[in-house]
């Protein structure tokens, strides 16, 4: 069945560069999702990526796709301590609409 | 505009007991859906609506009822809750954007079984 993957745990430096890693095993997914938990809230969605492109960037954010390996990453540039917060990965079937999370990845930004 | 509101934020329940998490939506959509989540697994899918009377299954049905009478609403019923499902729940309305279906999330209703 459809799985995502990412690593648990992401320690960096305030103004650092962090770069969070997904993987999925779904090759019919037709877009890509991140999305940012704060502690005691609600997902929010930061961006999303269609299957047929490589690269997007949005301000700080840049999401990079290699769909022959399935690997999804997203780059924070200079990183704030205001993005502190767990970053979830998810793909998306067009068909059913259905999203499939990963486990989340807790980003710590030390001052 | 109050996006998606849901209650309880807290709950504590006895194995064997009954309850209903509210979800409502005041952005028309027609897409909404219920996750548990779990630490170390992520959020995983229990039920979801494409629109009103309608709804199917998620990744982990066992154990919930959902119904879909309106656009606005989508509750979650417990049967006979098991600790086991003890979780954050999150209900998420969602809309198409050129294909991608973007999910509003609801601030989460904590649920304790003992």
């Amino acid at each position: 069945g459809e799985d995502v993957e990412q690593s648990l745990f992401l320690s960096v430096r305030e103004g650092d560069s962090s770069v969070i890693n997904c993987t999925y095993t779904d090759s019919s997914s037709t877009y890509l999702y991140w999305y940012k938990q704060e502690p005691g809230a609600g997902l929010q969605l930061l961006t999303y990526i269609f299957s047929n492109m490589d690269m997007k960037q949005d301000q700080r954010l840049t999401v990079l796709l290699n769909k022959k390996d399935k690997h999804l990453s997203l780059r924070i540039a200079d990183t704030q301590t205001g993005d502190s917060a767990i970053y979830f990965c998810a793909e998306g079937s067009g068909n059913t609409g259905k999203l499939i999370f990963g486990q989340g990845t807790t980003l710590q930004v030390k001052p | 505009n109050a996006g998606v509101t849901q209650t309880p934020k807290f709950q504590v329940l006895k194995t064997g007991q009954s309850m209903t998490l509210q979800c409502a939506q005041d952005m028309n959509h027609e897409y909404m859906s219920w996750y548990r989540q779990d630490p170390g697994m992520g959020l995983r899918l229990i039920h979801y609506s494409v629109g009103a009377g309608i709804t199917d299954q998620g990744e982990v049905p066992n154990g919930y009822n959902v119904s879909r009478s309106t656009t606005e609403d989508f509750p979650l019923r417990l049967l006979s809750a098991a600790p086991s499902q003890t979780s954050v729940y999150f209900c998420a309305s969602s809309h198409w954007e050129a294909g991608a279906n973007v999910l509003t999330f609801g601030a989460g209703s904590r649920l304790t079984v003992l």
